[in-house]
């Protein structure tokens, strides 16, 4: 059974461009959530996607949007890339019948970012 | 808001002494679930235990052990004869059940890296 699988596993891109992360949740997992990790930091929740719905956004700007499939997979998409966006992205996948405190989520290997 | 604190950014220890990460958390719900994550260096995180805020048992599991004491709101991860694989980046985190904004979300700490030495 596959876990959770993100790609790519690394992308190096330049200032104001624009980036494209994809994931695939758990088999049976029907909710994916995105994470952006600073280098030592912890993670910080960007949104989650439930019905092909964003249910939940944390604080990141307009410039930070997703898409969730009707398979359940789910992209996060960057736009005008900023230096400050180089990071590792996490994708996290749950089932979708109750919320997070429920059920453990599981996450992916990550997209590492590096912007220059 | 939620917030969750690890004072500890790094610690060093021995193979085989017991070393405890410090996790501190902060919460206006009543009703609310803590969490522990493993990172080891390829980037996935590793669900270590879930505890809700009704149950205060510390639970063991193998070497390992959790401590949640509700009156200092503290939910301390314990590890017994640590051994070089148990080196990585901890993380606790917090999920609030009552308010909207928090419940489909987990909120991290900042982490503790642990360096087992042989």
């Amino acid at each position: 059974d596959a876990g959770v699988t993100q790609s790519p596993t690394h992308l190096i891109k330049t200032r104001g461009q624009q980036v494209t992360l994809r994931c695939s949740p758990k088999s049976g997992h029907d909710t994916v959530s995105w994470y952006q990790q600073a280098l030592g930091q912890g993670p910080q929740f960007i949104f989650q996607y439930y019905e092909e719905e964003e249910r939940q956004r944390g604080n990141f700007p307009d410039r930070f949007s997703g898409h969730q499939f009707p398979n359940y997979s789910s992209e996060l998409n960057v736009n005008a890339l900023l230096l400050g966006d180089s990071a590792l992205y996490l994708c996290a996948s749950s089932p979708g019948t109750g919320t997070i405190m429920n059920t453990e989520a599981f996450f992916g290997q990550g997209t590492r970012l590096t912007v220059v | 808001a939620q917030k969750v604190t690890q004072a500890q950014t790094e610690i060093s220890v021995v193979e085989k002494e017991d070393v405890t990460l410090d996790c501190v958390y902060e919460t206006r719900d009543t009703t609310y679930y803590l969490f522990w994550y493993k990172q080891p260096p390829s980037g996935e995180l590793v669900f270590l235990i879930r505890r809700n805020s009704f149950d205060e048992q510390n639970e063991i599991s193998g070497r390992y052990s959790w401590n949640f004491q509700k009156s200092t709101s503290s939910f301390n991860f314990t590890i017994t004869a640590s051994q070089v694989v148990d080196s990585a980046v901890y993380f606790c985190a917090l999920s609030e059940a009552e308010s909207g904004a928090g419940s489909y979300q987990l909120t991290f700490g900042k982490g503790t890296k642990l360096s087992v030495i042989p």
